[in-house]
């Protein structure tokens, strides 16, 4: 059975200092790990995705992740945050049998200050 | 424009009043997805589907139903609500097996 932790339901950030926000996950078999992005009143978008041909992973708006398996993790980083980074952050892992089930961390709520 | 629509956006009702809240995409996208997102829980999916006809539980199904007659639409059905159904509900599609999803705006339900 998979799942997803995030730790930190929130995270206040200075605008250009380092955004990490961190994803660990449990899978049986190799796993698709994704990370979605939700700005305010509206659905997910997709930041990026993992699907084992490489291990770090860029995405769009400047984030990217590594994925690490002996620590089981897929950290989302981004090294200078901007205003327009305030939003909702989820990790999702999706296992390679699972046939279409995602499962979603908790969430992890990103401030910009400036 | 590749969109995943739903209606309603928003909707106040009261127990046990079956309700439908419909999605459609217009990618031709054989995965559909219902999710649930509440406070402190992320989103947890409620059904999805394969193909038409082809449908199976997520991890909280209970109390509800969906259906796929067609590739493109994928209604959820709240046969009786309940105000433990009061949630943000989003509909998802992807062009198959662990492709990224295209994600509905939402449908704020509150069931009194």
């Amino acid at each position: 059975a998979q799942s997803v932790t995030q730790l930190g339901s929130h995270v206040s950030v200075s605008e250009g200092a380092l955004v990490l926000l961190r994803c660990n996950y449990s899978s049986s078999v190799p796993p698709y790990l994704f990370w979605y992005v939700q700005y305010p009143n509206q659905g997910l978008q997709l930041l990026l995705k993992y699907t084992s041909a490489a291990t770090l992973v860029k995405g769009i708006n400047g984030f990217e992740a590594e994925f690490k398996k002996s620590e089981t993790s897929f950290h989302l980083t981004k090294p200078s945050a901007h205003m327009s980074d305030a939003a909702e952050y989820f990790c999702a892992v999706s296992e390679s049998d699972s046939w279409g089930k995602l499962q979603f961390g908790a969430g992890t709520q990103v401030v910009v200050t400036p | 424009e590749a969109q995943v629509t739903q209606n309603p956006r928003y909707l106040i009702t009261v127990t046990g009043k079956k309700l439908t809240v419909t999605c459609s995409q217009n990618m031709n996208h054989e995965y559909m997805s219902w999710y649930r997102q509440d406070p402190g829980l992320g989103l947890r999916q409620i059904y999805y589907s394969m193909n038409v006809e082809v449908t199976d539980k997520g991890d909280v199904p209970e109390g509800y139903k969906v259906s796929r007659k067609e590739k493109r639409n994928f209604p959820l059905i709240l046969e009786s609500p309940s105000p433990n159904q009061t949630s943000l509900y989003f509909c998802a599609s992807s062009s198959g097996l662990n492709q990224p999803q295209h994600f509905g705006d939402g449908t704020r339900l509150s069931i009194l």
